[in-house]
């Protein structure tokens, strides 16, 4: 079974601009779940969409955006990038609440 | 607000000796609990998990965490770590249909 899948693994963009990220969860899991890890401060809830809607966001501005498609694989937006966007973006999957998540490898996002 | 303290940043273990990392959480109710391990550069691997019944869980590569509810704690132990083992743990609870993370600790392991 494959596991949670996330592209690009890296990505540099210079700051102003727009970035994609994108997920592909684990088969049969409804749920992604989007984390920031920057250098410093731990692991940051982002947004959570369940069944294509967005359930939840965590404490960031709305320059942070995504959608979840049919076939529940999503996509994560950063406009207007800054320098402090740079991060690693984490996608999770799972099945419903009270189970585990699965974690991607991470796209590791660089802002010049 | 519902919270994950790992209170080591940093912990330094000899190879072959046993390994606790601490967790404590505050959360109203019975939590569903979790601790994963991060390689450099890499994303979260499931370590183990506790959502009810038995207090001591078991899980992957020889990990195990025991759930005191009486302490809020869920510290992950091993008995004799190796050098693989050498990376970032972080403790996790579900809160509101979201994992909510410690700051995690960072494993050393000396030769």
């Amino acid at each position: 079974e494959a596991g949670v899948t996330q592209s690009p693994t890296h990505l540099i963009k210079t700051r102003g601009q727009q970035a994609t990220l994108r997920c592909s969860p684990i088969s049969g899991h409804t749920s992604v779940y989007w984390y920031q890890q920057a250098l410093g401060l731990g692991l940051q809830f982002l947004l959570w969409y369940d069944e294509g809607e967005e359930r939840n966001r965590g404490n960031f501005p709305p320059r942070f955006s995504g959608r979840q498609f049919p076939n529940y694989s999503s996509e994560l937006n950063v406009n207007a990038l800054e320098l402090e966007d740079s991060a690693l973006y984490l996608c999770a999957s799972r099945r419903s609440s009270g189970t585990e998540a699965f974690f991607g490898q991470g796209t590791r996002l660089t802002v010049v | 607000a519902q919270s994950v303290t790992q209170p080591d940043i940093h912990i330094t273990v000899s190879e072959g000796a046993s390994l606790e990392l601490r967790c404590n959480y505050s959360y109203g109710a019975t939590p569903y609990l979790f601790w994963y391990v991060q390689s450099p550069g890499q994303g979260l691997q499931l370590l183990l998990k506790y959502f009810s019944g038995d207090t001591l869980v078991q899980g992957i590569k020889g990990f195990e965490a025991e759930f005191k509810r009486s302490q809020s704690s869920f510290n992950l132990r091993k008995p004799s770590v190796h050098w693989s083992d050498a990376a970032e743990y972080f403790c996790a609870v579900e809160y509101g249909n979201k994992l909510v993370f410690g700051a995690g600790t960072i494993l050393r392991v000396k030769s």
